[in-house]
């Protein structure tokens, strides 16, 4: 598609609940990005594959968080035993970048996950 | 710790007036610094910025980058109700290649 394309737009679960998060990005993009967003404060970066690779996985906030983008183009995000401190929007960007010269991240409408 | 700090946090204003929408930063390997626009949905790119002193311009929109003073401005001229948006500053950590955002300005044009 012409965008990053994320799915489910919206994800409520129960506290201790397994979820999965989908990003599809903009077809040739080599770069992929998560981005955790919590309301009224901007995005903070969670996890970075170039191709397949996760070259950076720095702002996983704990090891229920995995990600993965195993054939290089579609990427999950997985979140094991949710707790309520997981609700926010989770945000997927991709860019063409692959490590040299300056092209711009961009997002997907991201995926509201609430946590009761 | 890579900061990018922006000022003011919310800003209301009529119809037709300018704005300026700051963005500090501190970082330990700036690659360059970029503004988007968020309504509800997705972050939409706006500008990216790399060299100090050159200002990029889209219609009403204008941005430039002080690498000496480590900021930037967003200007808007003659706003629109359709400019309502948060507006997010963010900065290309140089090898890292993630982005570290400020908090964002909420903006709203009242008619």
């Amino acid at each position: 598609g012409a965008g990053v394309s994320q799915s489910p737009r919206y994800k409520v679960a129960k506290r201790g609940q397994d979820v999965a998060l989908r990003c599809d990005p903009i077809s040739g993009h080599v770069s992929l990005f998560w981005y955790q967003q919590a309301l009224g404060q901007g995005p903070e970066f969670l996890t970075y594959f170039q191709n397949e690779a996760q070259l950076d996985k720095s702002g996983l906030p704990s090891d229920r968080f995995f990600a993965e983008r195993p054939e290089g183009s579609v990427s999950t995000l997985k979140i094991q035993r949710t707790q309520q401190e997981d609700s926010a929007v989770y945000l997927c960007a991709s860019s063409i970048q692959t490590g040299v010269g300056n092209q711009p991240q961009h997002f997907g409408d991201g995926t509201r996950l609430s946590i009761l | 710790e890579d900061k990018v700090v922006q000022s003011p946090l919310s800003l209301v204003v009529h119809e037709g007036d300018t704005v300026t929408l700051n963005c500090s930063y501190e970082v330990t390997n700036f690659r360059s610094l970029l503004w988007y626009k968020q309504e509800k949905k997705a972050p939409t790119f706006l500008f990216m910025l790399t060299s100090s002193g050159i200002e990029k311009k889209s219609g009403r929109l204008s941005s430039i980058l002080d690498k000496k003073e480590l900021f930037s401005i967003l200007n808007i001229t003659a706003t629109q109700t359709g400019d309502s948006a948060i507006y997010l500053c963010a900065v290309l950590i140089q090898g890292a290649q993630k982005l570290v955002f400020g908090q964002g300005t909420r903006l709203t044009i009242n008619p």
